[in-house]
Parts: C-alpha cells; structure tokens; sequence
C-alpha cells in the first residue's frame, strides 16, 4: 500500500521568512496530494492540493510543487506570520481509492 | 458549511472499561473515517466506511470495532479499553468520487486510567 514520509518533524523560522516542508510517497499510482493544518487545539483543515497532472499551484502566500517522477512534494510558505504556527499534515491518495495516507505531520513555529 | 461533530471532547475510562464514540456528519457524505492522533505518529487510519453498514479495517484496527446504521453517523467502539488506547480520535468525513477533502470533527480526547 501506499507510505507517505514527510519531513522535517520539527521547522522553526524567523517571521518573514520563507519554510518548506517536504513529503515523498511510494505509490506511482497516487493522484490526488492536499496539505491540511491543525492550529493548536483546533481539527486539521485542507489548506491546498494538488493533483497528478499539474506541477504546481499556488494561492496568495502557499503553494505545493508536484515531482512525479522523484514521487515528491512540498508545501512552501512564504513571507511567514504568527498564524502559520501549526501542525501541518501531507497526504497522499491512490486513484480509485477512498482512504487518505497521511504523513507523520511538521510542528511548525514562526518566531517573531 | 460541512458540520462534523464529535459525541465528547474529554473522556476519561477505567481500563477494561467499554468505550463509545460518535461521530455525527450533516454533509451527506458517504465515506466516514476515524483516525488516533498522537505526537510524531501523525494521523492513523483506525477504520473506515464507505457505505451504510460497510466497514474496512484501516492500518491500526486491533481494539477497535466500528458501527455505522446510519449514513450520517459513524460509531468508534473500544471493546476493553486499555491504557495504550489512551490518545486524541478524530472523525472525519468525505464523499465519494474525486473530491477527496475529507472533513474532520474536533476530537476526543481519550484518557485510560
């Protein structure tokens, strides 16, 4: 079945800046990618995805980039607030299926 | 908006105890999933459903059994709790086809004493 790593664990940066947090799947055969953020004590919400045929995508200060063929991709946050603090989560689909595989989830932490 | 809400946000049992949570979901939706949070494990899958009365293990099933009578409803069983049973349980929801956004409730946490 399909595995889904994801890293760093852990990504503390400096308001402003820029973090990235990457995820690898093993399945050729997935399509579907969101990433979902859980704030502190609230339940995790789809921020942005992406789906097999499109390399990248973008919406204001996020955006995730698609590799098929290195079965990679990654989340980027740009120009950082307080509010981006939060546990985020990638995940990854098989086509046909009904059942997200998550990754292991970034604590990340905006420092001011 | 998609409403899931979840029976409790605190539970404490003893161990050996039976367990119950619910999971309700006013979207329609046809999949139903309940996942265990814990630090630095991520999200595990514990069952899900697709249908009413439909039921398929996820990737950590043992402990667990799940009911689901009705689409809108989806029950997590704990049949002798256990200490190791302590954690977060999130419910989630989605409907079929290539949507795939699964909406989540806002958990349970579960102590085992």
């Amino acid at each position: 079945g399909e595995n889904v790593e994801q890293h760093p664990s852990t990504l503390s940066v400096q308001e402003g800046d820029s973090a990235v947090i990457k995820c690898t799947y093993s399945d050729s055969a997935s399509n579907y990618f969101p990433w979902y953020k859980q704030e502190l004590g609230k339940r995790p919400q789809l921020i942005i995805d992406i789906r097999s045929n499109v390399g990248e995508k973008k919406d204001q200060r996020i955006a995730v980039t698609l590799n098929k063929t290195a079965k990679h991709f990654s989340l980027h946050i740009t120009e950082t607030q307080p509010e981006d603090s939060a546990v985020y989560f990638c995940a990854a689909i098989i086509q046909g299926a009904q059942k997200l595989v998550f990754g292991q989830g970034t604590r990340l932490t905006i420092n001011p | 908006d998609v409403k899931v809400t979840q029976s409790s946000r605190y539970l404490v049992k003893r161990t050996g105890e039976k367990v119950f949570l619910e999971c309700v979901q006013d979207m329609d939706h046809e999949n139903m999933f309940w996942y265990r949070q814990d630090p630095g494990l991520g999200l595990r899958l514990i069952y899900f459903s697709y249908d009413v009365k439909m039921k398929e293990k996820g990737d950590i099933p043992e402990g667990y059994s799940v009911s689901r009578e009705k689409k809108e409803r989806f029950s997590l069983i704990l049949e002798s709790a256990s200490t190791n049973q302590t954690s977060m349980y999130l419910c989630a929801s989605s409907s079929h086809g290539t949507s795939y956004e699964q909406y989540f409730g806002p958990g349970t946490r579960l102590t085992v004493t």
